[in-house]
């Protein structure tokens, strides 16, 4: 198994939808977790960390299942600026470094 | 603020040859990263420094070599290059170990080598 797996996709949405983005990791001890956004040709940038409680941003809804190992992305109310490739990122905090992994991506496109 | 700069942006470089992708971050992070990127797949971890004088192979460390004698500076040495070597690299920092710092990358460079 990956250590962090994410469905490539493409998600093909229309404008306005509700779209969500699942990643699942392989090691019960990581501790810290994040959604980056990749644009074309462009540097990952951080979207929003996750937090045990779950947390929002806006349009964006960010949860985690610590007893399933997976992390969610909820986008309500899609915009055309919100097409990019979305990236899990989970911690392994070490005690001596962070092991940082990143997932694949999912590619979401929104169309007019 | 700059944040984390690379350099050069693009360059293309005849097998064989070698070069060195800088970084340079000035958030006074502790630890930074070296990522290559194929086309359409997802990031490698090349290599990463935990502080200055401390460096450790990440998934793909062959073909490269790096230093960390600043905590400001991280380049990355290709020493001959290949043509599995074409990517684009990008390099990150974060602040340190507590396991909830994001990390921050540069623009990339993209190296292309025939």
């Amino acid at each position: 198994r990956k250590e962090v797996e994410q469905d490539p996709g493409p998600f093909n949405v229309p404008e306005g939808a509700t779209v969500a983005f699942n990643c699942t990791y392989s090691n019960s001890a990581s501790q810290s977790f994040f959604w980056y956004r990749q644009d074309c040709r462009k540097e990952p940038k951080l979207l929003m960390s996750v937090y045990s409680s779950g947390n929002e941003d806006g349009r964006f809804t960010a949860q985690l299942n610590r007893a399933s190992q997976y992390i969610s992305l909820l986008i309500r109310d899609s915009k055309l600026s919100d097409s990019a490739t979305y990236l899990c990122v989970v911690n392994e905090a070490k005690t001596s470094y962070d092991k940082v992994i990143f997932g694949p991506g999912t590619s979401l496109s929104v169309i007019p | 603020n700059a944040g984390v700069t690379q350099t050069p942006k693009f360059r293309i470089l005849k097998i064989g040859q070698s070069m060195t992708l800088q970084c340079t971050q000035d958030m006074n992070h502790n630890y930074m990263y070296w990522y290559r990127q194929d086309p359409g797949m997802g990031l490698k971890l090349i290599y990463y420094s935990v502080g200055a004088g401390i460096t450790d192979k990440g998934e793909v460390p062959n073909g490269y070599n790096v230093s960390r004698s600043t905590t400001e500076d991280f380049p990355l040495r290709l020493e001959l290059a290949a043509p599995s070597q074409t990517s684009v690299y990008f390099c990150a920092s974060s602040y340190s170990g507590a396991g909830n710092q994001p990390q921050h990358f540069g623009d990339g460079t993209r190296l292309s080598i025939l």
